[in-house]
């Protein structure tokens, strides 16, 4: 089945700096990739997605780029803020056929 | 549109009781996945609905079970609780497969076994 790695487990950015967040996924079937967002105590929240058949999505800060050669996509936040901290969970499915697989997540803290 | 409901919020129960879980999907939502949250793991899956069939499965013991009733409500059950069993489950709703549709969680049940 599919498995996903996600890297690194936390990360701390200053106010306004970038971060990147990396996953690898195994299974080359898979075609769809969302990034969830949870905050403390909260439930996981969708941010931003990507299909398979697009290489790089933006939407405002937030960017996410797959590459299927490797087997691997990326979410990008920009001009990072301190609402921006929270867990990042990356995750991959064969849309329509299985369940969503997540990474083990990404503590991010911006500091002011 | 109330969004996924989860009932209850937090149970305490002591090893070897068992446990049943309930969620309410969004109305509409036809496929409801458990996932099991516990610290640097991440979110496991344990099973997926639709339309009252269980789709797929994930690696974890027969002691945990489920089903999806006609309104699209699903339960899951832990049996035998063991300590390991403590984490953080939550349940996912979205409108069905094969459209690129988005997963909404609900808040989780927090259960402890002690």
């Amino acid at each position: 089945g599919e498995n996903v790695e996600q890297h690194p487990s936390t990360l701390s950015v200053q106010e306004g700096d970038s971060a990147v967040i990396k996953c690898t996924y195994s299974d080359s079937a898979s075609n769809y990739f969302p990034w969830y967002k949870q905050e403390l105590g909260k439930r996981p929240q969708l941010i931003i997605d990507i299909r398979s058949n697009v290489g790089e999505k933006k939407d405002q800060r937030i960017a996410v780029t797959l590459n299927k050669t490797a087997k691997h996509f990326s979410l990008h936040i920009t001009e990072t803020q301190p609402e921006d901290s929270a867990v990042y969970f990356c995750a991959a499915s064969i849309k329509g056929n299985t369940p969503l697989v997540f990474g083990k997540g990404t503590r991010l803290s911006v500091i002011a | 549109k109330a969004g996924v409901t989860q009932t209850p919020r937090y149970l305490i129960k002591t090893r070897g009781q068992q446990v049943t879980l309930s969620c309410s999907p969004i109305s509409g939502h036809r496929s409801v996945s458990w996932y099991q949250q516990t610290p640097g793991q991440g979110l496991q899956f344990l099973f997926e609905y639709f339309s009252e069939t269980q789709r797929n499965k994930g690696n974890f013991p027969g002691r945990f079970s489920g089903r999806q009733f006609s309104n699209s409500r699903s339960e899951m059950n832990v049996s035998t609780l063991e300590l390991g069993d403590s984490a953080l489950y939550l349940c996912a709703s979205s409108f069905e497969q094969g459209s690129f549709t988005e997963a909404f969680f609900g808040q989780g049940t927090r259960l402890t076994v002690v």
